[in-house]
């Protein structure tokens, strides 16, 4: 199966860094996602990384192993409007451009 | 600017009624995807669809079905509402065959009654 998990829930204050985690099945991988979601609102895509190593844009930068199978994203400098749920999404092989859908960390920055 | 748009962000329906919503996007992408997502289950895949008249369905299509006669547009049609099809559903497209990013409509918030 296609399994992608990364924690439910996650806290942190202002001005400090998170480390959000995902892992997912190695076989046929050909991609992984971020995506940032705040309440009410649709998914925003963050980050994409086929390659190992850090991919670093601004305040966010998203790591990848692949022969691990894991892949974490860094939220320096955390501001309140960084309270989101945060996806992590998988594509699979020639999957037709189809993303898999971990089921979010909700993260929550407190003043 | 990339642009996903949904035909209402708000639908309250009764059991039984057929419904429809409506996805269009402007960027000539060939991808388009329909989701439904809820709480604690995260975002799952009803049906996508790589050309006009193309589809395949995702992880749950029952009790749905689609329609991509434009390549702007994707449309899923609930045929019989349910209860258990309240939800949150987004439309989202991209470009094949190596696309880096779905882009996503503001979604419809489906309450059936």
């Amino acid at each position: 199966g296609q399994n992608i998990d990364q924690p439910t829930e996650m806290t942190a204050t202002e001005g400090a860094i998170v480390q959000i985690n995902c892992t997912y099945q190695t076989s046929g991988f050909n991609g992984l996602f971020w995506y940032q979601q705040h309440a009410g609102e649709a998914p925003t895509f963050l980050s994409y990384n086929v390659l190992d190593g850090l991919e670093e844009k601004g305040r966010f930068s998203s790591f990848l192993s692949r022969s691990k199978g894991y892949s974490y994203l860094l939220l320096k400098e955390l501001q309140m409007k960084d309270s989101a749920s945060y996806l992590c999404a998988v594509r699979w092989g020639s999957t037709l451009g189809r993303l898999y859908f971990g089921r979010g960390t909700q993260l929550t920055v407190w003043p | 600017d990339v642009k996903v748009t949904q035909s209402s962000r708000y639908l309250v329906k009764r059991t039984g009624e057929k419904v429809f919503l409506e996805c269009v996007q402007d960027m000539d992408h060939e991808n388009m995807f329909w989701y439904r997502q809820d709480p604690g289950l995260g975002l799952r895949l009803i049906y996508f669809s790589y050309d006009v008249k193309m589809k395949e369905k995702g992880d749950i299509p029952e009790g749905y079905s689609v329609s991509r006669e434009k390549k702007e547009r994707f449309s899923l049609i609930l045929e019989s509402a349910s209860t258990n099809q309240t939800s949150m559903y987004l439309c989202a497209s991209s470009l094949p065959p190596r696309a880096n990013e779905q882009f996503f409509g503001p979604g419809t918030r489906l309450t059936v009654l």
